[in-house]
């Protein structure tokens, strides 16, 4: 696999249910950023697990973090309409922590 | 809140053409960096650039782009011919360094480019 794929490609769920969504890199890293971009617009910065960290929480958003696996999961609870967008894990790395983007996740939360 | 500006949001042009693109990074932020994002495809890394030069650049950032920060506000990304396989959404991002727990970058709105 690339550095930094996630799946699943794409998510439907119900308002009101938890969103989860995996990302998996193969090189090392200093930390993992996860962004979230709606349809054409830009990447808002979601939250950011540096890699001696094991788990990071931001309202209602968890993310993992497992070095040994080189694998991240994002977890949304009490999923709202709004979250409705493409949710994209990032490494970062190297001197200038230049990112490596996944190829992401499409979220649909159904009202 | 602060955040990361660009100019222009749109922008057409022809094949050959000069085409520069615009930001302004975060007035405190040291590391600046530019990517791009084909329709449809991986958001990719382009360019870092740090203390008025670059610090690291992509296979993709060959001697048609350049970056500069003419006035240290502003930070462009310069296309000196464009290709077709140029179209894509340019985002510009900054953060205040590279680490040390200051290493969230922050994005732009983008510009998205089309080459005609």
């Amino acid at each position: 696999s690339q550095q930094g794929e996630e799946d699943p490609q794409a998510l439907s769920i119900q308002e009101g249910e938890n969103a989860t969504m995996n990302c998996s890199y193969k090189t090392s890293i200093n930390n993992l950023q996860w962004y979230r971009q709606n349809s054409g617009r830009g990447l808002v910065h979601l939250i950011l697990i540096r890699s001696n960290e094991r788990e990071k929480h931001s309202g209602r958003l968890r993310v993992t973090l497992d070095t040994s696996k080189k694998s991240s999961s994002l977890l949304i609870t009490a999923s709202r309409a709004a979250d409705t967008a493409s949710y994209f894990c990032a490494t970062g790395g190297g001197a200038t922590n230049k990112l490596i983007f996944g190829t992401g996740t499409l979220l649909a939360v159904q009202p | 809140e602060p955040e990361v500006t660009q100019t222009p949001s749109h922008q057409v042009t022809q094949m050959g053409q000069e085409v520069i693109l615009r930001c302004v990074p975060i007035s405190n932020h040291l590391y600046f960096y530019w990517y791009r994002q084909i329709l449809g495809q991986k958001v990719e890394f382009l360019v870092s650039f740090y203390n008025n030069e670059i610090s690291e650049k992509s296979e993709i950032f060959d001697d048609q782009f350049s970056v500069e920060r003419p006035d240290g506000s502003n930070f462009t990304l310069k296309i000196r011919s464009t290709k077709l396989e140029d179209s894509a959404m340019y985002f510009c991002a900054s953060s205040p360094l590279a680490g040390g727990g200051e290493e969230t970058q922050y994005f732009g709105p983008g510009t998205r480019l089309l080459v005609l």
